[in-house]
């Protein structure tokens, strides 16, 4: 299957410093991406779609001055965790669906960012 | 609006006795429905998923999964459970791409947990 990676795999950041987390799609082209932030044994509730050159469509509830999503290219987004506070610390999951209508079906995902803020 | 329901938080099997994790869904048009499994501290892998066509899918690592309309499930099955099976699975349901670009609703998620 196609393969999504995410950097970095751990990260702890000090309280109101700023942390970016990448996602890339290693063979294939994302024309969408998806954030989601996952706490520990739950289901992954979505933060926002991305589409490469345009702005990201955040989820209800979601504070899109705090969460930054950039889709730069079709292989990379970047997701930016502004003013970290120790409740941003979580699990964060990317996944892309890849660009044409034969491969559009599946969303593959990375294999997720923790985050720890102290 | 579209909703996944996974109505059973876990779900213990013998090694070697067939599983079944449950979903159901609601969704308004065709159902593009995925199964998904999460090993600790891991992302999401792809198991299978029902587009169209036969309503009994193959997918990965021997499992598969049957797509009934009447009672608008996609339950997830194997008919030998491994220990290395245990993880935390997934069903979901993929909203059409005109509408937010094709996203995945999950249901809440059921841990399967196999003994020796």
């Amino acid at each position: 299957g196609a393969v999504v990676s995410q950097h970095p795999s751990r990260v702890i950041c000090k309280s109101g410093t700023s942390v970016k987390i990448e996602c890339r799609s290693l063979d294939f082209q994302a024309t969408t991406m998806f954030w989601y932030r996952q706490f520990p044994k739950k289901s992954l509730m979505l933060m926002a779609t991305s589409n490469e050159g345009s702005k990201a469509t955040y989820e209800q509830g979601v504070e899109k001055d705090k969460f930054l999503i950039n889709h730069a290219s079709l292989t990379l987004s970047t997701l930016t965790v502004t003013s970290a506070h120790p409740e941003d610390s979580s699990f964060y999951i990317c996944s892309a669906r890849a660009r044409g209508f034969l491969s559009g079906n599946t969303i593959y995902f990375g294999e997720g960012s923790w985050l720890t803020v102290v | 609006a579209q909703s996944v329901a996974q109505p059973e938080d876990q779900v213990n099997v013998a090694e070697g006795n067939p599983l079944t994790v449950k979903c159901t869904y609601s969704v308004s048009g065709n159902p593009y429905l995925f199964w998904y499994v999460q090993y600790p501290n891991r992302g999401l892998q792809f198991l299978l998923k029902y587009i169209t066509g036969d309503n009994l899918v193959k997918g990965s690592y021997g499992f598969e999964a049957e797509f009934n309309k009447s009672q608008t499930s996609f339950h997830l099955k194997k008919p030998s459970a491994l220990v290395s099976d245990s993880a935390l699975y997934f069903c979901a349901v993929r909203v059409p791409f005109y509408n937010q670009g094709g996203k995945l609703i999950f249901g809440q998620g059921t841990e399967l947990s196999v003994k020796p």
